[in-house]
Formats: structure tokens, sequence, C-alpha cells
């Protein structure tokens, strides 16, 4: 198996523009969390998605950000409009569900709002 | 979740043993004490997980105390592609979605 799938690896953009950040989780994993990493605030749950349902969103910082799970497969992080406070690492973890399992991050997607 | 304290950095000589405690003081019965490291412009990797017993692995061994408010990370012949940052994370079995919230974690150094 790849492993946890991120795309774009470096996105750059200017504030004001809508950034859709991408994630293709491993195989048979039926729970998907997306995280940010910053400096000054390590890393952060956003959401997370069990069977491809929002269990818990209440790490989303605000309205500008949502995310999606159309299918086990894939899942989305969009932010829009963006800021230049949204520059982060973000990182996408699957896992199996079960009690014990041990989440697989990504290589993450490091935003860059200018 | 049971918040964690770890030291901010430590340094280890390449080959000796890295010990990397945590302390857990609140911890409660239906709480695990988990263990991520986050290699440099990596995603964070899981090592080990463990309730009350030791736990071994290829990776590495954690020892928690019998009172379970503490625990030690021991790496046993660190190498240089050690050198992470630790991250000592507690969850309850039935935390449902196996959510983690990690902290600052330990800075680790491994020095030829």
């Amino acid at each position: 198996d790849a492993g946890v799938i991120q795309s774009p690896r470096h996105e750059v953009t200017e504030m004001g523009q809508e950034v859709t950040l991408r994630c293709k989780p491993i195989s048979g994993h039926n729970s998907l969390f997306w995280y940010r990493q910053t400096m000054m605030r390590g890393l952060e749950l956003l959401i997370y998605f069990n069977n491809n349902v929002p269990i818990d969103d209440s790490g989303m910082p605000e309205d500008r950000f949502s995310a999606k799970m159309p299918n086990a497969s894939f899942s989305t992080l969009k932010i829009q409009p963006s800021e230049p406070r949204d520059s982060a690492v973000y990182f996408c973890a699957s896992s199996t569900g079960t009690s014990f399992g041990e989440q697989f991050f990504g290589p993450g997607t490091r935003l860059t709002v200018l | 979740d049971a918040k964690t304290t770890q030291p901010t950095s430590m340094d280890c000589a390449e080959g000796r043993a890295a010990n990397l405690p945590c302390n857990h003081s609140t911890i409660s019965g239906n709480e695990y004490v988990y263990w991520y490291r986050q290699i440099h412009s990596q995603g964070p990797q899981y090592i080990i997980h463990g309730l009350k017993n030791n736990e071994t692995n290829e990776m590495a061994s954690l020892i928690i105390t019998e009172d379970r408010k503490s625990s030690t990370l021991i790496l046993p012949h660190a190498t240089l592609r050690d050198t992470a940052v630790y991250y000592c994370i507690v969850r309850p079995l039935n935390n449902a979605g196996n959510m983690l919230t990690f902290g600052g974690g330990t800075r680790l150094m491994v020095k030829p």
C-alpha cells in the first residue's frame, strides 16, 4: 500500500483565493483525520470522519474551512477565502477505526498564503 | 483526555539508549498511553502504546509505572535517524474514532 496520499505537497496562493487540499486514505481504513500544524499552535485536529461521516468538526477554526468525504477513498479540505494566518502544514491521517487503531499520517501539504 | 507533561528537549549519544519521560498524573483507568514521533518535514508516526504493562516492539519499549502516573519510552540503541519530536498522548480506550490530542512533545537530538 502506498500509504496516505496528499496533494498538492506544496501550495502557494494569494490571500482571498480558494484552496483545496486532497487526501486519499489507506484502503480499508474507515476513519480519516485532518490536522493543521504551525509553530505557534503545534499539531491540531481540525475534523475527523468515520465511515465518510463527519463526527467531530469542533477543531475547524471558522466557516472559511470546510471538509468533505464523498467516498471512502477521497477527502478534501477547502479554505475559502484563504488568509495569511492559514499558512501551515496540513496533515491527513487514516486509521481502521478500532479502539486500538493507530493513525497513519500522510506527508502533509505545506500551504503558504501571501 | 488526560494532559501530559514532557521535557521540551533532550540529547542522546548515538548508540546509547534514549529514555524519554512523560508525566500523566491525571490519567484515568480506561486511558492508554500512546507514543508517536515526528521526524522533520514528515507526518507523525506511531511508535507504541500500553495500558499498565510494559510493552516492547521492534521500535521501542514502553515502561509504565505501577501507579500509571508516568511512563518512559526507551529507544535502546539510538541512531541519528531517531532525531525527532516525540509525543506522549493519553487516550481512552473507547475514544470513538481514535482521536489524538498532541501536546508539545520532546525534541530528541541524537548526536554522533
